[in-house]
């Protein structure tokens, strides 16, 4: 299974953006990328997912690479609600399951 | 995090005990998922499922069964509770790979 690589904490300030960036050397070509978010102990939120090209929705926008070895969350304008932890996550292919596979994500802490 | 509901929210066991823990959707969907997650870690998928009567391991299977009779619902066994199985427990759903998958707000066990 595919693994990711993030920062283990960021900080951003209130208003800004906030990018949040994510390593998957070893994703394979049908293999997507997604990002969920999670607040406390809540289940975890999703956010975005993309396979190849860049994505925007109304939380956030993720870009990613043209080799696909790495993307970016972004956050354009962070809230103090936003502090969270983020996941990003290579999900497996429908052979084997479409399994969400979480490393230990990137803890986002946003100041005032 | 409509649409997944995992019951019971909250339970102590004593070690050796065994319980079920339920988890049902009602939105059609084919992929049901179970997770752990230990304080300060990630999830970790422990069985998962991509359709009615079928049911896989994860990365941490040991210690738990499984079985999806209904496609509305996943159940997740301790036959015999170790203090090791501590955990909050996450259920999920998601009707393909290429969408979103949708989180329960988990269930909080401990055993003493």
């Amino acid at each position: 299974d595919a693994k990711t690589t993030q920062p283990t904490s960021m900080d951003c300030a209130e208003g800004r953006a906030a990018n949040l960036p994510c390593n998957h050397s070893t994703i394979s070509g049908n293999e997507y990328v997604y990002w969920y978010r999670q607040i406390h102990s809540q289940g975890p939120q999703y956010i975005i997912h993309g396979l190849k090209n860049n994505e925007t929705n109304e939380m956030a926008s993720l870009i990613i690479t043209e080799d696909r070895k790495s993307s970016t969350l972004i956050l354009p304008h962070a809230t103090l609600r936003d502090t969270a932890v983020y996941y990003c996550i290579v999900r497996v292919a429908h052979n084997q399951g479409g399994k969400l596979i979480f490393g230990q994500g990137t803890e986002l802490s946003v100041k005032p | 995090n409509a649409g997944v509901t995992q019951t019971p929210k909250f339970r102590v066991l004593k070690t050796g005990q065994s319980m079920t823990l339920l988890c049902a959707q009602d939105m059609n969907h084919e992929y049901m998922y179970w997770y752990r997650q230990d304080p300060g870690m990630g999830l970790r998928l422990i069985h998962y499922s991509v359709g009615e009567g079928t049911t896989a391991k994860g990365e941490v299977p040991d210690g738990y069964n499984v079985s999806r009779l209904k496609k509305q619902n996943f159940l997740l066994g301790l036959e015999s509770a170790a203090p090791s199985q501590t955990s909050v427990y996450f259920c999920a759903s998601t009707p393909s790979m290429n969408t979103e998958a949708f989180f329960g707000q988990g269930t909080r066990l401990t055993v003493v």
